[in-house]
C-alpha cells in the first residue's frame, strides 16, 4: 500500500546531542511536511518542500533544518535538542499543494530528550 | 500566528449517541479547512477538505458543514460507535501550504 513512513516511531536523545528523524513516502508526491506537535498542544508546521524548494516557516527555529535528497525521502535534523524540543514530530506529503487537496501523515515520531 | 481553536477540547458520548464538535478560524484569507481523525498510535487519517461556503460533506455516518463568513465548521458522528474514538482535528488553510492546527476533540465512546 502506498504510504507515509516515519523511523523511529520512538527517539530517545540526549540534551544538545544531534538527532536526525526520517521519513518516506511511496505516493510520489511533490511536497512534503514537518510539523511538530507539544503535549496537549496543535501541531505547528516548521517547514516544506516543493518538491526541492524549501519553505521555512517564520517561527521556525535555526536548530532545525532539513534535507529532501529525492522524492521519496525527506529529513528532520534538530542540531542541539533542548528539553523543549520533546514532542512529536509529524511528517505529511500532498501531491501537487493545491487548495482541494488532502495531507497523507505518518504515524509520527516521538522525540524524548534526556 | 492564525488561532484555530475546537471545542470541545474532549466529550463522551455512549455507543448510539450522536454527538457534534466545532471549529473556529479566521474568516479572512480562507483557502480550505480540513478534518482529520487521529486515532492513538496511528496515522492521522483525513476525512474531508472544504473548500466553499456552505459545503456539506458526509463520509458514512460523519458529515461536515462549512461557515467561511463566519469562521466555523461543525464535524457530525451520527449514532457514534467506539472504533470513532480518536481525537478528531480541523486545519485551516490559507494560500499556499500553511496549515493551522486546531488542538483537536478528543472523543471517547463508551460501549
Amino acid at each position: 500500500d502506498a504510504m507515509v513512513i516515519q523511523n523511529p516511531r520512538y527517539q530517545v536523545t540526549q540534551f544538545g546531542k544531534p538527532v536526525t528523524l526520517s521519513c518516506s513516502q511511496t505516493l510520489n508526491h511533490n511536497v512534503m511536511y514537518w510539523y511538530q506537535q507539544k503535549s496537549s498542544q496543535a501541531p505547528k508546521l516548521l517547514f516544506h518542500y516543493y518538491d526541492k524548494d524549501f519553505n521555512n516557516e517564520a517561527d521556525t527555529p535555526d536548530n532545525f533544518q532539513s534535507r529532501r535528497p529525492n522524492t521519496s525521502f525527506c529529513f528532520l535534523d534538530i542540531r542541539s535538542p533542548g528539553l523543549g524540543d520533546a514532542a512529536m514530530y509529524l511528517c505529511a506529503t500532498s501531491a501537487r499543494g493545491e487548495g482541494r487537496e488532502t495531507q497523507y501523515f505518518g504515524p509520527g515520531t516521538r522525540l524524548l530528550v534526556l | 500566528i492564525l488561532n484555530v481553536e475546537q471545542s470541545p477540547q474532549s466529550l463522551h458520548v455512549q455507543e448510539g449517541d450522536s454527538t457534534n464538535f466545532t471549529c473556529s478560524f479566521p474568516s479572512s484569507n480562507f483557502y480550505a479547512l480540513h478534518w482529520y481523525r487521529w486515532e492513538t498510535a496511528k496515522s492521522p487519517e483525513a476525512l474531508f477538505v472544504m473548500t466553499l461556503n456552505g459545503d456539506e460533506k458526509k463520509k458514512g455516518r460523519i458529515s461536515a458543514t462549512l461557515n467561511t463568513k463566519e469562521g466555523y465548521s461543525y464535524l457530525y458522528i451520527k449514532g457514534s460507535q467506539p472504533e470513532d474514538s480518536a481525537t478528531y482535528l480541523c486545519a485551516f488553510r490559507i494560500t499556499g501550504n500553511q496549515f493551522y492546527f486546531g488542538t483537536g476533540t478528543s472523543l471517547t465512546v463508551i460501549p
